[in-house]
Order: C-alpha cells, then sequence, then structure tokens
C-alpha cells in the first residue's frame, strides 16, 4: 500500500522569502505525485503533478515540485512567497495508471509581512 | 463550466438522523470520488466510481454508509444512522479520463 508523509506540520515564512515543503512516499513503484492547495473552507486545487519525465516540474501560482527517486521525495518549491500563499497544502499519490489519491496530512503555511 | 458542485454546504444534525450529500460532477468527467477530511484522519477515499459503477468502496467506513450514481451527472452519499464521530469535511471529486481530478467545495457535517 502507497503512504505519504508531510514532516512538516506547520510552517511560517516572511513574505518574499523562499518556500519548500516536503514529502516522502512509500510505494513499489514510481507513483503518480501530485500537490495540492487548500485555503480555508475551500476545496482542493491541483497545483502540479508528475507523471514521468523531466523531475523538475512546473506548477501554477509559481510553484515548482522535483521529484527525487533516489530519496522517494517530492518537495514544494517557491522561490517568493506572497500573502496569498497562506494555506494548507496536500502531497498525494496514484498508482501508476490509476486515481485513487492517497494524502499526506498536510502542511499549513502561514505568511507573516 | 460551474466546477463541481456539492450541497448542502452545510449540515447540522442530530445523531440518528439520516444525512444526505449530493454532488453534481463536470460535465464529462468519467470518474466521480468521495473523500472524508477530519482532523484526526485528514482526508480520506471513500469510494470511487467509473461510468456511474463504483469501482472501490473499501475506504466506506462501515453499512451505515452508502454512495449512489444513478446517472452521469448525480452522486449522493447516504448516512443512516448518523453519529457524531461522522461530523467531518465530505468533498466530491470528478476527472476525466487521463485528467486531474477537480474538488467541490465541500459539505461540513456536524453531527450532534
Amino acid at each position: 500500500a502507497q503512504s505519504v508523509t508531510q514532516p512538516d506540520i506547520h510552517i511560517t515564512v516572511s513574505e518574499g522569502a523562499s518556500l519548500e515543503l516536503r514529502c516522502n512516499y512509500s510505494y513499489g513503484a514510481t507513483p503518480y505525485l501530485f500537490w495540492y492547495v487548500q485555503s480555508p473552507g475551500q476545496g482542493l486545487q491541483l497545483l502540479l503533478k508528475y507523471f514521468s519525465g523531466d523531475t523538475l516540474v512546473q506548477g501554477i501560482k509559481g510553484f515548482e515540485a522535483e521529484f527525487k527517486r533516489s530519496q522517494s521525495s517530492f518537495n514544494l518549491r517557491k522561490p517568493s512567497v506572497h500573502w496569498s500563499d497562506a494555506a494548507e497544502y496536500f502531497c498525494a499519490v496514484a498508482p501508476p495508471n490509476d486515481y485513487k489519491l492517497s494524502f499526506g496530512a498536510g502542511t499549513t503555511v502561514t505568511v507573516r509581512a | 463550466d460551474a466546477g463541481v458542485i456539492q450541497s448542502p454546504r452545510h449540515e447540522v444534525t442530530e445523531m440518528g438522523q439520516e444525512v444526505t450529500l449530493r454532488c453534481k460532477p463536470i460535465s464529462g468527467h468519467d470518474y466521480l470520488f468521495w473523500y472524508r477530511q477530519t482532523m484526526m484522519r485528514g482526508l480520506e477515499l471513500l469510494i470511487y466510481f467509473n461510468n456511474n459503477v463504483p469501482i472501490d468502496d473499501s475506504g466506506m467506513p462501515e453499512d451505515r454508509f452508502s454512495a449512489k450514481m444513478p446517472n452521469a451527472s448525480f452522486s449522493t452519499l447516504k448516512i443512516q444512522p448518523s453519529e457524531p464521530r461522522d461530523s467531518a469535511v465530505y468533498f466530491c471529486a470528478s476527472n476525466p479520463e487521463g485528467g486531474e481530478q477537480y474538488f467541490g467545495p465541500g459539505t461540513r457535517l456536524t453531527v450532534t
């Protein structure tokens, strides 16, 4: 069975600073990998996904993520955060050619002025 | 497109009552998913459908929960009887074949 670990429950970052959110997965093969963002009281929005190919993936809102097979990681990054990036971020995995998402526990990002 | 539509957005009910949550997926999407989000357990997949047929209901907690998809544009998740531990936010999501999942805004259920 697949599992996802997001080691950081809460991160506080200053506006304009860089952000990195960690995600590690456990799966027998390379799964499909996703990052979602959830604003308070809202549903989840897909930021980016990795299926195969280039291990550096660009997403919406200036986010990118890098897949590292050797570390079973898919960390999310943004060079310069904006106050509107304050939200909860979820890493998710799915078996190849499947849509059953398994989510990590989430990381809450607070942006201070 | 209006996106995935869920109703009601908020539901407060008493223990023992029947609760029905509704979802309208995005037109043309072949897959529909029901998730539950709680502080203790995070986001859990309950059940998903492909072309209106239930494919995997292994996440449904117990027999009190049932889900149906009578046609391509409508699905329900029913809890009967409801219990306080069912309090959560329930999300519906849909995706087309080979595409990404789009989530609805969720239904916040409170069982007192």
